[in-house]
């Protein structure tokens, strides 16, 4: 079982349009969660850490659910600008442990 | 401006020769990283280092070497051992701990002709 699964996608929306991303992970013991967000042929960049009780950003919420091993991102009123791959990170509360990527899952608003 | 950078962005090497990626940063950071991406996969750890003068073997190390002679400092060398080189490689830093996230630079695209 991989680590870190992500539906690939792609997923292409109208703007406007509410998108929901989910993420499970293998490890039980992983202890943060991040959703990163990186456009084509750039660098990953944070996009919001993933808190047990839920967090929004704007537009943004993340969910966690650790008894499921299962993350989501949601997206409301789709902009062009959101138009990037997202991805999902964990980290292991081991030492030395560097986090662990999922392969992202590309969205493309159209309009 | 704190911030991580990368040079060159752009890299041309002929097979079987060395080359070696800069990566720099200024934000204080304990710990940085060294991750190759190749074209639909998921960002792979090459090496680590959480302190100068220590670094560990991430999952794809072979082929590869760093050094950490200084806090800000973290170059990696493609060695003529690295199979397939060609790819996107981003260097990335953080405090050490494994609830603080990580800083990317812009990466270097190399490609071996």
């Amino acid at each position: 079982r991989k680590e870190v699964e992500q539906d690939p996608g792609p997923f292409n929306v109208p703007e406007g349009a509410t998108v929901a991303f989910n993420c499970t992970y293998s490890n039980s013991a992983s202890q943060s969660f991040f959703w990163y967000r990186q456009d084509c042929r750039k660098e990953p960049k944070l996009l919001m850490s993933v808190y047990s009780s839920g967090n929004e950003d704007g537009r943004f919420t993340a969910q966690l659910n650790r008894a499921s091993q299962y993350i989501s991102l949601l997206i409301r009123d789709s902009k062009l600008s959101d138009s990037a791959t997202y991805l999902c990170v964990v980290t292991v509360n081991q030492a030395g442990t560097a986090l662990i990527f999922g392969k992202g899952t590309t969205l493309s608003v159209s309009s | 401006d704190g911030g991580i950078t990368q040079s060159p962005k752009y890299l041309f090497r002929k097979e079987g020769q060395n080359v070696t990626l800069s990566c720099e940063q200024n934000l204080n950071h304990d710990a940085m990283y060294w991750y190759r991406q190749d074209p639909g996969q998921g960002l792979r750890l090459i090496y680590y280092s959480q302190i100068v003068n220590d670094f560990q073997k991430g999952d794809i190390a072979e082929g590869y070497s760093v050094s950490r002679e200084k806090k800000e400092s973290f170059p990696l060398t493609v060695t003529s051992a690295q199979k397939n080189p060609t790819a996107f490689y981003l260097c990335a830093s953080s405090y050490w701990s494994s609830y603080n996230e990580q800083f990317f630079g812009p990466g270097t695209r190399l490609t071996v002709l």
